[in-house]
């Protein structure tokens, strides 16, 4: 079964620090990848899709990357606001179904 | 920009009581979901439905536990029974094909 582990679990950074968010899978036969954002007591925002076939997705301040080979990607946030705290949630499909396996995130909270 | 809706946003039952989740996911997508995320847990998946029939579920998809897609536009999720271990944030989300799902607000299911 699809295992899928977030390190740190919480991050408390300065406002304007770049910073990298972690996210591990077990099985690296996975159809896609995606990052989401949760704020408290909300819905989950997509924030980038990574296909298996592709290395990184970035969009705005944000950057994310694929090893899909060694089971890991990272999200990495440019010049953080406080404005980006949030959970951040990894989430990955394998190959063999359509459901989503998420990890249990990061909590990050910048410090104005 | 087209969105996945869900009703009611919090619901409040007493234990043994049948409750009703809802949701309107977007108009052309063809796939959809329920997920559920017990407080400080991880987001785990309950269900897939494609073409008005169960496509893949979880464990925790017991009995008790039934989707509905009763016309065009609604996708319901069905408690018979409830428990207190069913207290949760229910996710709906919807999907084109396999690529990307898209999530709703949720709904935060209080049973006491």
């Amino acid at each position: 079964k699809q295992e899928v582990t977030q390190i740190p679990a919480a991050l408390s950074v300065p406002e304007g620090e770049n910073l990298v968010l972690n996210c591990s899978f077990t099985d690296s036969a996975i159809y896609n990848l995606q990052w989401f954002r949760q704020d408290p007591g909300k819905g989950l925002t997509s924030l980038l899709l990574i296909q298996s076939s592709q290395r990184e997705q970035t969009s705005g301040r944000l950057n994310a990357s694929l090893d899909k080979s060694s089971g890991r990607s990272t999200l990495y946030i440019a010049a953080s606001q406080p404005g980006d705290s949030a959970t951040y949630l990894c989430a990955v499909i394998t190959n063999t179904g359509n459901q989503f396996y998420f990890g249990t995130g990061t909590s990050l909270t910048v410090i104005p | 920009e087209p969105e996945v809706t869900q009703t009611p946003s919090h619901q409040v039952t007493q234990m043994g009581q049948e409750v009703i989740l809802r949701c309107v996911p977007i108009s052309n997508h063809l796939y959809f979901y329920w997920y559920r995320q017990i407080l400080g847990q991880k987001v785990e998946f309950l269900v897939s439905f494609y073409n008005n029939e169960i496509s893949e579920k979880s464990e925790i998809f017991d009995d008790q536990f039934s989707v509905e897609r009763p016309d065009g536009s609604n996708f319901t999720l069905k408690i018979r029974s409830t428990k207190l271990e069913d207290s949760a944030m229910y996710f709906c989300a919807s999907s084109l094909n396999t690529y990307e799902q898209f999530f709703g607000p949720g709904t935060r299911l209080t049973v006491l």
